[in-house]
């Protein structure tokens, strides 16, 4: 069943400008990660945020997690054309097993 | 390091063959491998989870004697698509799950494989 729920479902952006996209989740959790997706490939791991943090950085990315609100949100900033790719949210369930729930993703296109 | 390949990238095949599919862990042992279908901008659905010598786990509606899964070892999962149909057309992704990682690790995907049955 489809636990993590991005929003926008597609975002356009100019080089240079921040993009920031958001997740929801339903359930407990033990992390939350960020994968991105170029077109017709697998997934590269992004960032990764256990569920007693509320917020990491790695290089230009910026994720929180509101386990409150069970949301979290990636901001990649100073976008680059190479940032066009879809992004999802997963989710490890607490008890899954490492088993991950994706999300719809979010479409980015940056515009050079 | 945690490189995961999968072989092919893309098939066609005639409707009513069968299709394997394989998915290596190049530089690690993985205890346990995820196997996801995608539809064309769509999420990635989960099908199945495989430990290495045990029988996979299916996801609810996934058709075990449909997608035969097989982890015959630490570093080799493969899913077979028997007697496939134009509807099992898809994009197939595995990922896996080091034997020495904690669950707050990332997994790691193979590149997919673009099934095509005609």
């Amino acid at each position: 069943s489809q636990q993590g729920e991005e929003d926008p479902q597609a975002l356009s952006i100019q080089e240079g400008e921040n993009a920031t996209m958001n997740c929801s989740y339903k359930t407990s959790i033990n992390n939350l990660q960020w994968y991105r997706q170029n077109s017709g490939r697998g997934l590269v791991h992004l960032i990764l945020i256990r569920s007693n943090e509320r917020e990491k950085h790695s290089g230009r990315l910026r994720v929180t997690l509101d386990t409150s609100k069970k949301s979290s949100s990636l901001l990649i900033t100073a976008s680059r054309a190479a940032d066009t790719a879809s992004y999802f949210c997963a989710t490890d369930e607490t008890g899954a097993n490492s088993k991950l729930t994706f999300g719809k993703g979010i479409t980015l296109s940056v515009r050079p | 390091g945690a490189v995961v390949s999968q072989h092919p990238s893309w098939v066609i095949c005639k409707s009513g063959t069968s299709v394997k599919i394989e998915c290596r862990s190049l530089d690690f042992q993985a205890t346990t491998m995820f196997w996801y279908r995608q539809f064309p901008k769509q999420s990635l659905m989960l099908m199945a989870t495989s430990n290495e010598g045990s029988k996979a786990t299916y996801e609810q509606g996934v058709e075990k004697d449909k997608f035969l899964i097989n982890h015959a070892s630490l570093t080799l999962s493969t899913l077979t698509v028997t007697s496939a149909h134009p509807e099992d057309s898809s994009f197939y992704i595995c990922s896996a799950s080091s034997l020495w990682s904690s669950y707050n690790s990332p997994l790691h995907f193979g590149n997919g494989t673009r099934l095509t049955v005609t």
